[in-house]
């Protein structure tokens, strides 16, 4: 069966550190990948996806990268986080662009920036 | 671009009590998808529905396909305690069917 990792769960970074979070999945060959950013409370907004190796596409402008080095395996990144870098991330992964199936979730990290 | 619009934004109810919630879609939709996200956690999905028209149970969770097919509805009867969460509506991104744009969601609390 298919499973998908997320780690840290949780996070507190001073202003202006680097950041990376990992999402990596199990059980399936050349998946899409996705990195969400959730506010408090709020709905989901798409940052970046992936559909494989090296190919990142981004949703919305701002201070995160994203890197997939291997087929399973997702990265989002910063070299300086800002405050308003604070929430809670969600790596998601679907076959295909998941119309059918929908989209599978990690339990994702919530990330404080301080 | 598409924007799918969720109402109500929250919710605050009486254990026991029946809830509906809506979806509504600025273009046609072929998927309606709906997941619901725990406290702390990541959403899973609930219902998929496919075909104008359908009506689908999980449980005490009843989704339906608008029959103009840019609109779904999500009803779950005589709430518990452990519905507390946020509830999203899902659907293609585009005309084109790619990705999925999820609505702002409905936060649901229940009062024991």
């Amino acid at each position: 069966s298919q499973t998908i990792h997320q780690w840290p769960a949780t996070l507190v970074q001073p202003v202006g550190s680097p950041l990376s979070l990992e999402c990596t999945v199990e059980g399936t060959s050349n998946p899409n990948l996705y990195w969400y950013r959730q506010a408090a409370g709020r709905g989901l907004q798409l940052l970046f996806y992936s559909v494989g190796i090296g190919q990142i596409s981004s949703e919305v402008p701002q201070n995160l990268s994203a890197s997939r080095p291997q087929d399973r395996q997702f990265i989002l990144s910063s070299k300086k986080l800002l405050l308003s870098d604070s929430g809670f991330y969600l790596c998601a992964w679907s076959v295909g662009w998941g119309i059918s199936y929908g989209y599978t979730f990690g339990s994702g990290t919530r990330l404080t920036v301080v | 671009g598409q924007q799918l619009n969720q109402s109500p934004q929250s919710m605050f109810i009486q254990e026991g009590e029946d809830v509906s919630m809506n979806c509504t879609s600025s273009s046609i939709f072929n998927t309606w998808l709906w997941y619901k996200q725990d406290p702390g956690e990541g959403p899973v999905l609930l219902i998929a529905l496919y075909k104008a028209g359908e009506l689908t149970s999980n449980g005490r969770l009843t989704a339906q396909f608008g029959t103009t097919r840019k609109d779904s509805f999500l009803n779950i009867s005589a709430s518990i305690p452990s519905d507390v969460g946020i509830y999203f509506c899902a659907g293609p991104h585009n005309n084109a069917g790619n990705m999925l744009t999820f609505g702002g969601g409905t936060r649901l609390m229940v009062k024991p």
